[in-house]
């Protein structure tokens, strides 16, 4: 069981937008900043988005991170049959002192 | 450019033991805090533990404590992971992790080395 909570899965079609949430607590995402990591299949994963909302270079604008509370979203808009992949959030639980991942989300662009 | 290569995994048994490395470059090594995070075949991302820049903050998951082990040696750019009493659960991929300055992501990763405990 993660510390962090996501859906299993989403789709959509390409083209379409799609967003997948992250809930945690006062403890982690309450009080720290969130990443969101891709991982393609068969690959290591890449960070997306840091301090909830960033984007590192080469990361186009069409992924965006928000965050309000105890959760987080990722956004994916424009979606490519290149972005079907397992997405990730991640944070710090300053209780756990500890990093903690959500269980991950598999996105199918069907 | 920013490099990470794990080395050190394997097959282990039940109760052995494995000492991972990482070889890091492209970067000022000991400017960063650096992680271990792992992943069991098929399953999402676990993180193991952290070590700050001088070592002098260090952490671990519960599912290790006690029974790994971080370390480095800034002189050499090296991250290490010493894992003794290995169980089955901790099959998985152990992938090298550098943190970034300004917050607790992960900015880059390496590309894994497999841990099997296995009699």
């Amino acid at each position: 069981q993660s510390v962090l909570t996501q859906p299993p899965s989403v789709s959509a079609a390409p083209g379409q937008k799609v967003t997948i949430s992250c809930s945690g607590s006062s403890s982690n995402i309450g009080n720290n900043y969130v990443s969101w990591y891709q991982q393609l299949p068969g690959t290591a994963p890449k960070l997306l988005i840091y301090e909830n909302n960033k984007r590192p270079s080469g990361i186009p604008d069409r992924f965006s991170g928000s965050k309000s509370g105890t959760s987080a979203t990722l956004g994916i808009t424009g979606l490519q049959t290149g972005d079907e992949a397992d997405y990730y959030c991640g944070t710090w639980d300053s209780s756990l002192s500890a990093g903690v991942f959500g269980g991950g989300t598999q996105l199918t662009v069907l | 450019e920013v490099q990470l290569v794990e080395s050190g995994g394997g097959l282990v048994k039940p109760g052995g033991s494995l000492r991972l490395s990482c070889a890091a470059s492209g970067f000022t090594f000991s400017s960063y805090s650096m992680n271990w995070v792992r992943q069991a075949p098929g399953k999402g991302l676990e993180w193991v533990s952290s070590i700050s820049s001088s070592s002098s903050y260090i952490y671990y998951a519960d599912s290790v404590k006690g029974r790994f082990t971080i370390s480095r040696d800034n002189a050499k750019n090296s991250l290490y992971l010493q894992m003794n009493s290995l169980r089955a659960e901790d099959t998985a991929v152990y992938y090298c992790a550098r943190q970034s300055h300004s917050s607790s992501s992960v900015d880059y990763w390496g590309q894994g080395t497999l841990v099997t405990v296995s009699s």
